[in-house]
């Protein structure tokens, strides 16, 4: 079964809605991570915003909120008010327990912000 | 960027050559990944090393060796390179609970 599953292969949004794309995920650690990572077309891996298990809040970084739904194994990223710059591969990944052996990805959504 | 380098940043070798990509780091972390990304599947850990001599196999590792002889470099090799190895690669460490991940090589084998 795979750990991290992005159902949305592509997605189109026009410039200035919200955007949010999907991701769930399978561990039966009870201390992991979340992590989004977006890659632009110039290909470099940019760190988005992390949320752990035990994190009460939904994490926040500007523009990008996580909405994390422990119970159905859910951490979908929210951008607000999207630009076209926003325009680029999205990659959720999970780090289990302490994380030396790294994160698993998802196969990613390439999101196309139109104007 | 948390200095990581990867060397090279593209490379085109031929079926059966042996190609060695590296990571460098300057700032002393432990962990160190490579990764590999390809179109439908995202990026899949191929090793990993927790220290000097320390490595370990990730979910692609066949096909590919690694060295750890000094903290600040992770060498990637394929020892006799296949075109289903061409791919995009990337190292990373983890710091702070964090992942940073560097520029990336794109290796074609024809």
């Amino acid at each position: 079964a795979q750990k991290i599953t992005q159902t949305q292969p592509g997605m189109f949004v026009q410039e200035k809605e919200a955007v949010t794309l999907d991701c769930t995920y399978d561990t039966s650690d009870q201390s992991y991570g979340l992590f989004w990572y977006k890659q632009p077309s110039s290909g470099e891996m940019i760190f988005l915003i992390y949320q752990g298990s035990y994190d009460e809040q939904n994490a926040t970084e500007g523009r990008y909120s996580l909405n994390f739904q422990k119970a159905r194994k859910s951490a979908n990223l929210v951008i607000s008010a999207s630009q076209l710059g926003d325009s680029a591969m999205y990659f959720c990944a999970m780090r289990e327990g302490r994380g030396a052996d790294g994160l698993t990805f998802g196969k990613g959504t390439h999101l196309i912000i139109q104007p | 960027d948390a200095g990581i380098t990867q060397s090279p940043r593209h490379k085109v070798t031929e079926t059966g050559t042996p190609v060695t990509l590296r990571c460098h780091q300057t700032e002393n972390h432990r962990y160190m990944y490579w990764y590999r990304q390809d179109p439908g599947h995202g990026l899949r850990l191929i090793h990993y090393s927790y220290g000097v001599k320390d490595t370990d196999k990730g979910e692609v590792s066949d096909g590919y060796s690694v060295s750890r002889s000094k903290t600040e470099d992770f060498l990637l090799t394929l020892e006799s390179a296949t075109s289903s190895q061409t791919s995009v690669y990337f190292c990373a460490i983890t710091a702070s609970g964090g992942y940073t991940f560097g520029s990336g090589t794109r290796l074609t084998v024809v």
